[in-house]
């Protein structure tokens, strides 16, 4: 069975500080990975898109991080910010259809304390 | 910040009501979806399009039905709600990249919060 497991559940952090989010999948054949960033309340958006032959990437003060060989991805967050505070899901990405179905985790809820 | 919008934010409303869940998107994208998600759960894929007159169901069963008479717009219906409707319903779109290995991005409304009484 695909699935997309992350961990920690939550996490709470100080502002400034550093964390990083993993993500464990077994999707299969993988196509990409995608994290997303939820604010209470809101819709997810894309923060970053990993393809197989991609190993990092990106996007301000977020990096992402791929190992496909052991399905494993994770997000760094660096000096974290009060805004960071949110739900970040990692979506994966398979080949099996047309539509290309997406998997995704239930999310890492990180707090970020002032 | 995506162009798709959701309406109403925040729905109360008792048992055996009709309701209808407005979505619009102003980005030309072909491809739109709606997802349930509870607190702390995985988004569940419920209904999707492929472009006008193409409507699927997705992962997840739903009492729900969906339209697509115009591109920009992907309502969804509930003709008697229950107390089991109770949910987040996020609307989504993408539009189709030619070239890309797997699915095209798909952009997020800011969901719907519905509670049936």
């Amino acid at each position: 069975k695909n699935q997309v497991e992350q961990s920690p559940q939550s996490l709470i952090i100080l502002e400034g500080k550093n964390c990083t989010l993993q993500c464990n999948y077994t999707v299969s054949p993988f196509s990409n990975l995608r994290w997303y960033k939820q604010d209470t309340g809101r819709g997810p958006v894309s923060l970053t898109i990993m393809t197989f032959s991609e190993n990092t990437k990106s996007n301000g003060r977020y990096t992402a991080t791929l190992d496909a060989d052991t399905k494993q991805s994770s997000l760094h967050i660096t000096a974290s910010q009060l805004s960071d505070s949110a739900s970040y899901i990692c979506v994966v990405s398979d080949r099996g259809s047309t539509l290309g179905r997406l998997y995704f985790g239930r999310g890492t809820q990180l707090t970020v304390w002032p | 910040e995506a162009d798709i919008y959701q309406t109403p934010r925040y729905l109360v409303i008792g048992t055996g009501k009709k309701i209808t869940l407005e979505c619009s998107q102003t980005m030309g994208h072909d491809k739109m979806y709606w997802y349930q998600q509870d607190p702390g759960m995985e988004l569940h894929l419920i209904h999707y399009s492929y472009g006008v007159n193409s409507t699927e169901k997705g992962d997840l069963s739903s009492e729900s039905t969906v339209s697509r008479i115009r591109t920009e717009h992907f309502p969804l219906t509930l003709e008697s709600a229950r107390p089991s409707h109770t949910s987040q319903y996020l609307c989504a779109s993408s539009k189709t990249s030619g070239g890309s290995p797997g699915p095209d991005t798909q952009y997020f409304g800011p969901g719907t919060r519905l509670t049936v009484l």
